[in-house]
């Protein structure tokens, strides 16, 4: 089955520090890739959609300078949290999906700890 | 978005009992989507159902689709323990980006 691979599992650093975490598709073309974040209990809040070769389209309230996304090919995407504060500590996932009507593979999260 | 919602929020069973969960959503779709996702991991897809469908089996799954009260059932029948998990519903069409509830939380004793 589709796999998509999510780098790193974990992540604490001290806050003021950039943090890129990376979603990769092993077997299959995403030509769209999601990423959601999602707080304890909660469900996930897509953070942005990026389709390759073009920029990421970011949710209502969502701040791009902050959260970088690059999805420079079919099989790789990245999000880049720049200057992390504590308040951005939270559960990071990426999904990706192939052309028409498929439906999401997801990462197995990037748990991220600022402190 | 095909944002689904999902109903109870919340299901404690034993095991071997049946779990139901239901899911509605509000626009017209062309599949619609249930995953897994166990406790800090990420969503495991279970199966799809297209909109011609009405009933899908998968194993002990069983998804059902009533695309004219837009909603959706997932059965999991013998329940185990290992089947605690939340369970998240989403629609599908085209392009359209599947955006999920709060899920439903299972949590079956052994």
């Amino acid at each position: 089955g589709a796999v998509v691979s999510q780098h790193p599992s974990w992540v604490i650093c001290k806050s003021g520090t950039s943090v890129k975490i990376e979603c990769r598709s092993l077997d299959f073309q995403a030509t769209t890739m999601f990423w959601y974040r999602q707080f304890p209990k909660q469900s996930l809040m897509l953070m942005a959609t990026s389709n390759e070769g073009s920029k990421a389209t970011y949710e209502q309230g969502v701040e791009k300078d902050k959260f970088l996304i690059n999805h420079a090919s079919l099989t790789l995407s990245t999000l880049t949290v720049t200057s992390a504060h504590p308040e951005d500590s939270s559960f990071y996932i990426c999904s990706a999906r192939g052309p028409g009507d498929q439906p999401q593979h997801f990462g197995d999260g990037t748990r991220l700890s600022i402190l | 978005s095909q944002q689904g919602e999902e109903d109870p929020q919340a299901l404690s069973i034993q095991e071997g009992e049946n779990a139901t969960m239901n899911c509605s959503y509000k626009t017209s779709i062309n599949n619609l989507q249930w995953y897994r996702q166990n406790s800090g991991r990420g969503l495991v897809h279970l199966i799809l159902i297209r909109s011609n469908e009405r009933e899908k089996h998968s194993g002990r799954l069983r998804v059902t689709l009533d695309t004219s009260k837009k909603s959706s059932s997932l059965l999991i029948t013998a329940s185990r323990a290992a089947d605690t998990a939340s369970y998240f519903c989403a629609g599908g069409k085209g392009s359209y980006i599947p955006t999920f509830g709060r899920g439903t939380s299972l949590i079956v004793h052994p």
